[in-house]
This record gives structure tokens, C-alpha cells and sequence, in this order.
């Protein structure tokens, strides 16, 4: 069974620019979250979707969006981008939200903002 | 607010050791807890989940222990490799927060030839 793939895995913008990201969670897997990683503050999560529907929001700008569709893949967006945004996107799948539901993450994209 | 801490921050050791890594949290409200390999610059590999009910779970020659009363979970390895250099990461799941993860800040471990 193929993992978490996210798509593209490096891109490097500049600010005031927008970038989208890819993230197709493993086959059957209809919840998909997505995290901020940066050396100063760690993993920081963003948004959860599970059946096409945020379920959790993490403490990000309105900037930071996303969204998912009917076949569980998923976005985000970060729109007027900053020097901050630079980091590695990390998403994540799981099959349920439930309590049993086992994290799985995909390779991460490396967003570099100029 | 839930907050998770791992000790220590950084460790060495010569190959063939074995070693403990900690991890603590602040509220034990948690579904579970799952440990986490992070090679440089990669994502995550997902090494051990411990369901709250659970005292323990094991993998080779990893297991992880969980208390989740006084909010720690401890990481064994044994007879440690150089290919075991990694950053070990412990995130909680916390009952209120569908899937979202609580991650500690990691403990960064190389394993010396």
C-alpha cells in the first residue's frame, strides 16, 4: 500500500506570493491533517479535514487555508506569503478520528520564502 | 493547554548501547501517545503507538512504556546502531482534539561507530 505522498517536495517563492500544496493520504484513509515544522518552533499543527469538512484549526493566520475533496486528497494554501512561512509542510493521514486512529506522515514539502 | 516534554534534548552514545529516551505531558486526558523517527530534512516515520489503555508496546528491539496517570512515556532501544541516528519525536493525542498531535520538541540521538 503506497503512503502519504505530498506533492510538490521543494518549491521556493517569493514574499507577497501564493503557493498551494498537495497531500494524498494512504488509500482509504479519510482524515488528513497538516503541520508547520520550523527549527524555532517545532511541529505546529494547522487544520484537520475529515470527509471533506475542517474538523480543527490550529492557531494559524487566516492566510493559511485549505480544503478537501471527496476522494480525501487534500490542499492548503498560504496566500501573501512571509519569510516566516519557510518551513517544512508536513501532512498527515489516518483512516478514522477516532481514538484508535494510527498517524501517518507523508515526506513533507520544504517551502523556502525569499 | 497541553504541553509535551522530551528528555534529553540531545544524546550520543557508542553503538551497542542501550538507551532511554522521555518524554512527559502535562494532562493525561490523551487517546494516545505515538512515538516518531525524523531523519534529517524527511517526514515522519511512525514507530509505536501505545492506545491509553495500554501499558506498553514493542517493535524489535524498540518498546515504549506508557503511565499515562503521572503523564510519561519512556522509548527503550536496544543495543543501539549507528543507523538508529535519527530525531525521536513524542506527540500525545489529546481526547478533546479529533486527530490532532501534541509534539514534544524531540530528542536528537547519534549512535557512534
Amino acid at each position: 500500500k503506497a503512503g502519504v505522498t505530498q506533492t510538490p517536495r521543494y518549491l521556493i517563492k517569493t514574499r507577497g506570493q501564493q503557493v498551494t500544496l498537495s497531500c494524498s493520504p494512504i488509500s482509504g484513509h479519510r482524515s488528513v491533517s497538516w503541520y508547520q515544522q520550523t527549527p524555532g518552533q517545532g511541529l505546529q499543527f494547522l487544520f484537520e479535514y475529515f470527509s471533506e469538512t475542517q474538523r480543527n484549526k490550529g492557531n494559524f493566520p487566516g492566510r493559511f487555508s485549505g480544503r478537501q475533496f471527496s476522494n480525501s486528497r487534500s490542499e492548503m494554501n498560504v496566500s501573501t506569503l512571509e519569510l516566516g512561512d519557510s518551513a517544512l509542510y508536513l501532512c498527515a493521514s489516518s483512516w478514522t478520528t477516532g481514538a484508535q486512529g494510527e498517524q501517518f506522515f507523508g515526506p513533507g514539502t520544504r517551502l523556502t520564502v525569499l | 493547554k497541553q504541553e509535551v516534554t522530551q528528555i534529553p534534548a540531545a544524546l550520543s552514545v557508542p553503538e551497542g548501547e542501550n538507551l532511554v529516551l522521555n518524554c512527559s505531558f502535562t494532562d493525561s486526558a490523551i487517546y494516545n501517545l505515538q512515538w516518531f523517527r525524523q531523519d534529517p530534512g524527511k517526514g515522519l516515520t511512525s514507530l509505536l503507538l501505545i492506545q491509553s489503555s495500554q501499558r506498553e508496546q514493542t517493535s524489535g528491539r524498540l518498546n515504549a512504556s506508557l503511565d499515562k496517570s503521572s503523564g510519561r512515556s519512556t522509548l527503550y532501544i536496544a543495543a543501539s546502531q549507528p543507523g538508529d541516528s535519527a530525531t525521536y519525536l513524542c506527540a500525545v493525542r489529546p481526547e478533546t482534539s479529533g486527530s490532532r498531535l501534541t509534539f514534544g520538541e524531540g530528542t536528537q540521538l547519534t549512535v557512534n561507530p
